[in-house]
Formats: C-alpha cells, sequence, structure tokens
C-alpha cells in the first residue's frame, strides 16, 4: 500500500526557509493531492497547504505568504518551503495523501489518508 | 473561518465501556466531517469520512453520525488499543481540526 516518508533537516534558524521533502512509494503520485499538515509539541492539527500533481496549488490563507509547495512525478515527490521561519513554526510537520470525492452540491468530500510518520521541525539559532 | 470545537476535552473510562465523543461546527458543514486517532509519537490515522462511512480496515466498534453543525464519534466496546487522541476535521472549507479528546484509562 501507499506509504509516505518526510524528509528535511531537523533544525532551522529563525528568519530562514524551512524545505521538507515527502517520498511516495507503493504507487504513483499522480492524479492525486497531497497535502502538508503540522502539529506543534503538545498541540492540534494545523494544515498548512495542498498541492495536485498538476502543480496547482491551495493554501491555508493564515501561511500563504510564507508557504510554497512543487510536486516532482519523476521522482514520486512533493515539497514544502515555508518562509522567515519563526519559533512558532516549530512542530511535527506530516505529509499526507489527500483524497477528494466530489458531491452533487459542488463541494468536495476531503480527507487524510494515509499519512507519513512525520518529522519534527525546530527553529532554533 | 468556521470554528470546530470538541467535547469533552478528556475523558476516562474503562475497556468495554460505550464511549461518544461530540464535534460541533460553528456553521453548517453538511457532511463534511472526518475522524481521526492519534497515538502518543504517530501519526493521525483516518478512522470515519465523510460523517459516517467507515474507512476500510477500522473495526466496526467506530461508527461517526451527525450532519449540518453537531457530529459524534461513538466507539461501542472501548478496547485498550483504543486509548488515543481524537480529532474531528472539517471539510467544508480551508480544511481545520478540532482541538482533540483525549481517551485514557479509568
Amino acid at each position: 500500500q501507499v506509504q509516505l516518508q518526510e524528509s528535511g533537516p531537523g533544525l532551522v534558524k529563525p528568519s530562514e526557509t524551512l524545505s521538507l521533502t515527502c517520498t511516495v512509494s507503493g504507487g504513483s503520485i499522480s492524479s492525486y493531492y497531497w497535502s502538508w499538515i503540522r502539529q506543534p509539541a503538545g498541540k492540534g492539527l494545523e494544515w498548512i497547504g495542498r498541492i495536485y500533481t498538476s502543480g496547482s496549488t491551495n493554501y491555508n490563507p493564515s501561511l500563504k505568504s510564507r508557504v510554497t509547495m512543487s510536486v516532482d512525478t519523476s521522482k514520486n515527490q512533493f515539497s514544502l518551503k515555508l518562509s522567515s521561519v519563526t519559533a512558532a513554526d516549530t512542530a511535527v510537520y506530516y505529509c499526507a495523501r489527500d483524497h477528494h470525492l466530489a458531491d452533487i452540491s459542488g463541494y468536495d468530500y476531503n480527507w487524510f489518508d494515509p499519512w507519513g510518520q512525520g518529522t519534527l521541525v525546530t527553529v532554533s539559532s | 473561518d468556521i470554528q470546530m470545537t470538541q467535547s469533552p476535552s478528556s475523558l476516562s473510562a474503562s475497556v468495554g465501556d460505550r464511549v461518544t465523543i461530540t464535534c460541533r461546527a460553528s456553521q453548517s458543514i453538511s457532511s463534511y466531517l472526518n475522524w481521526y486517532q492519534q497515538k502518543p509519537g504517530k501519526a493521525p490515522k483516518l478512522l470515519i469520512y465523510a460523517a459516517s462511512s467507515l474507512q476500510s480496515g477500522v473495526p466496526s466498534r467506530f461508527s461517526g453520525s451527525g450532519s449540518g453543525t453537531d457530529f459524534t464519534l461513538t466507539i461501542s466496546s472501548l478496547q485498550p488499543e483504543d486509548f488515543a487522541t481524537y480529532y474531528c476535521q472539517q471539510s467544508y472549507s480551508t480544511p481545520d481540526f478540532g482541538p482533540g479528546t483525549k481517551v485514557d484509562i479509568k
């Protein structure tokens, strides 16, 4: 079955850019949406944004000005960049497949499954 | 923005108990509501999508119901492996999660 694995630096300095990659195995990345979600220690989950394999993106308005996502279908990978990080960006970052099911009302049901194991990114000098 | 709340924030229960967790949205979200289970140090796991559809492989003791603004996750007979934190998530607008409900051992 499909498995996801996050990778990237575990420590980023304040004001710099956080960069993470999610590698998808056991299936093709094509024709799916893929999302990033984060969770500060002891706190709840925050959706960061999603990318379709065409490259189209949708970001959380609260982070939109700092987020860039990209996809490399040849490597079965997608990536996250978060700029101008502060200590508030310290969190476990998860990647997940983002399922969409069209509804006759024009909205999409969407849910996240499966998830990667998560990677802790600490912002500190 | 749609605000998601969950109640209770935590509960203590025994193996075999019936457990009900409530999720409320600040406006109607139809049935665009999912439930996840998270154990310490692990990624969340999808249990229920579209308010009441059981994800493949998830035990049938888990069930979801509701529409509009009020939703429930029910565990019919709590098992030792069910002690975890449960999150609801709305997909009506920008995806957002509830604050979580921690289920621990009584």
